[in-house]
């Protein structure tokens, strides 16, 4: 059974740093992976998508990396921002032709002004 | 280009009531499904449709139904809410299977039950 997990759950930093968020999952028969981000009270808005045949994905000033083979995939966001506060969401999905998604628990951050 | 959209976005129920979630989407997509999102729990997949009159259970269905008669709008039905059906519920909809395809989410729907 797929399982995916975010961590750490919470994380603060200052303005201005670099930052990693982590994702890992435990099957690696995966279709692609998705970054998401949800600001309280909203609904998920999708950062980036690899597919299970790209290594990765660059939107800005976020990077998202892919590694099927050890389960892991890392959002890299740069020069980070008080904006850039919010709960970051991954998820795969899973082959089987009914386009499931199974979701991390998400990493809750704070940029620190 | 409205996207996903749910209504209510705020609803409180007693128990035993009954109540319909609204979503629709305009972008044509095959794809609709319902999570639900609980403190620690993250998102998890209550019912999905993979197209017009198709519809099937994902991993907590259990107090809920859906039914996909157009392409653009999927319901979800709370048959006789419960306090454990006190929950944030998100609709998505993506394109047809394609490994390539983003989904999109809804606002989402606050519900509590009382």
């Amino acid at each position: 059974k797929q399982e995916v997990t975010q961590i750490p759950a919470a994380l603060s930093v200052p303005e201005g740093e670099n930052l990693v968020l982590n994702c890992s999952f435990t099957d690696s028969a995966i279709y692609n992976l998705q970054w998401f981000r949800q600001d309280p009270g909203k609904g998920l808005t999708s950062l980036l998508l690899i597919q299970s045949s790209q290594r990765e994905q660059t939107s800005g000033r976020l990077n998202a990396s892919l590694d099927k083979s050890s389960g892991r995939s890392t959002l890299y966001i740069a020069a980070s921002q008080p904006g850039d506060s919010a709960t970051y969401l991954c998820a795969v999905k899973v082959p089987g032709g009914d386009d499931k998604i199974i979701f991390g628990k998400g990493t809750r951050l704070h940029i620190l002004p | 280009n409205a996207g996903v959209t749910q209504t209510p976005k705020f609803q409180v129920l007693k128990t035993g009531q009954s109540m319909t979630l609204q979503c629709a989407q305009d972008m044509n997509h095959e794809y609709m499904s319902w999570y639900r999102q609980d403190p620690g729990m993250g998102l998890r997949l209550i019912h999905y449709s993979v197209g017009a009159g198709i519809t099937d259970q994902g991993e907590v269905p259990n107090g809920y139904n859906v039914s996909r008669s157009t392409t653009e709008d999927f319901p979800l039905r709370l048959l006789s809410a419960a306090p454990s059906q006190t929950s944030v519920y998100f609709c998505a909809s993506s394109y047809g299977g394609a490994p390539g395809n983003t989904i999109y989410f809804g606002e989402g729907s606050w519900l509590t039950v009382v």
